[in-house]
């Protein structure tokens, strides 16, 4: 149902990297900033990035975000037991005239 | 310390009405957007709802417009999110959340259990 697209999960050791991709149009990621927000079990969502790639005070430099065209990627470094969460993009739509977010991705510390 | 915090929510049954408040504190209310986001049981994060700083433009996602109404007390540090014509799929926890960089504070949640 989303419009934007993200695997279902991810893994990795601690220690190592993940990527997280989010896939969208022209009318959302394509001509609009993305944001990432870090969802703990249990807990309300967290805002990571904002920006494409921002980090608000506080969120340690191993979170960093990008984006080319259409898609947009959460990079994590240096892998921890406590990075084991859901994450999730979000940008606005020009076309829906709505906030949207992706579909969401399961990190994994193996 | 920011802080949102939700009320309002609990069991209704199909086709009945609920109220959903948020205060918030440790910041220039009047300042921020605010927004409701849902997330149904096992699910992702679904946008609702959202209201600019003054209170004088609302926007919904299509699945609740019509049925929802968004609204701000600057006076009271408070959003609320009128929920009439109830539907079971409208069963989730509602988050509050506040955006000047991004949704950048957002409250613990509040239950919204749709049943007969």
């Amino acid at each position: 149902q989303s419009v934007l697209t993200q695997p279902p999960s991810v893994s990795a050791a601690p220690g190592q990297k993940v990527t997280i991709s989010c896939s969208g149009s022209s009318s959302n990621i394509g001509n609009n900033y993305v944001s990432w927000y870090q969802q703990l079990p249990g807990t309300a969502p967290k805002l990571l990035i904002y920006d494409n790639n921002k980090r608000p005070s506080g969120i340690p430099d191993r979170f960093s975000g990008s984006k080319s065209g259409t898609s947009a990627t959460l990079g994590i470094t240096g892998l921890q037991t406590g990075d084991e969460a859901d994450y999730y993009c979000g940008t606005w739509d020009s076309s829906l005239s709505a906030d949207v977010f992706g579909t969401g991705t399961k990190v994994t510390v193996l | 310390e920011v802080q949102l915090v939700e009320s309002g929510g609990g069991l209704v049954q199909p086709g009945g009405s609920l109220r959903l408040s948020c205060t918030v504190s440790a910041f220039t209310f009047s300042s921020y957007w605010m927004h409701w986001v849902r997330q149904a049981p096992g699910k992702g994060l679904v946008w609702v709802s959202r209201i600019n700083s003054d209170g004088s433009a609302t926007t919904y996602a299509d699945s609740v417009k019509g049925r929802f109404t968004i609204s701000r007390d600057n006076a009271k540090n408070t959003v609320h999110l009128q929920m009439n014509s109830l539907r079971a799929e409208d069963t989730a926890v509602y988050y509050c959340a506040s955006s000047y960089l991004s949704f950048d504070y957002w409250g613990q949640g509040t239950l919204v259990t749709v049943s007969s």
